[in-house]
């Protein structure tokens, strides 16, 4: 049972460049997270969604930030025009479709360094 | 706002010792609450959830929930320095999980 899976682990851009982060839930999970984490800080939360619906994106930047979680394949984070500040880890966490279940398994992470 | 309070630390406590990590909730509807472990470097990890009052145990874990106080802990028994992490409270609420900012743990040989 393969656990979250995030590509790729470890992405290096310039400034004003895209970035893809690519996220696979668990099997059978419906949930997607996204969080961000800054060196020697907490997770910040960014954006929850379900198959085809952005649930809650309370914490996404209002520009340059875009999520997306299709019927068929990943979802994605993406963001634009990337600046030096959203060098960050990048953590996408998945959870069943169970109103019982909350419990969120992450993937290893995306590592984003911007140059 | 809900609210997730840990004390950030870093908490320094003897190998073989018993480790404290406790964290506070705002949101008294809070039903379900998660422990997370977080080595330098990597992803969050699930330890423990617990969902009703009292003391769950696992292995040299064990969660406490209280709450009336608002209250969960973890323990760590016979600590190792392997144990030396960041500990994070997560707390449910509508299919989401509110977070701590969590508790760096040093375990000293």
């Amino acid at each position: 049972n393969a656990g979250v899976m995030q590509n790729p682990r470890h992405l290096v851009r310039r400034r004003g460049q895209e970035a893809r982060l690519r996220c696979s839930p668990m099997k059978g999970h419906s949930h997607v997270y996204w969080y961000r984490q800054l060196p020697e800080e907490g997770l910040k939360f960014m954006v929850y969604l379900q198959k085809e619906n952005i649930i809650d994106e309370s914490g996404m930047p209002k520009e340059r930030f875009s999520a997306e979680f299709p019927k068929e394949g990943p979802s994605i984070l993406r963001i634009q025009q990337v600046v030096r500040g959203d060098s960050a880890a990048y953590f996408c966490a998945s959870s069943p479709p169970s109103s019982e279940e909350e419990t969120q398994y992450f993937g290893p992470g995306t590592r984003l360094l911007v140059l | 706002q809900k609210e997730v309070e840990q004390n950030s630390g870093p908490l320094s406590v003897p190998e073989g010792a018993i480790a404290s990590l406790n964290c506070t909730y705002s949101d008294r509807g809070s039903q379900s609450f998660f422990w997370y472990r977080q080595y330098s470097g990597k992803s969050p990890e699930l330890i423990m959830f617990i969902y009703s009052n009292g003391d769950k145990e696992d292995g040299r874990f064990t969660a406490q929930l209280n709450k009336a106080s608002q209250y969960v802990s973890l323990l760590i028994r016979d600590s190792q320095p392997s144990d030396s992490a960041t500990y994070l409270c997560a707390v449910g609420s509508n299919y989401q999980l509110i977070w701590g900012a969590g508790t760096k743990l040093i375990i000293k040989p």
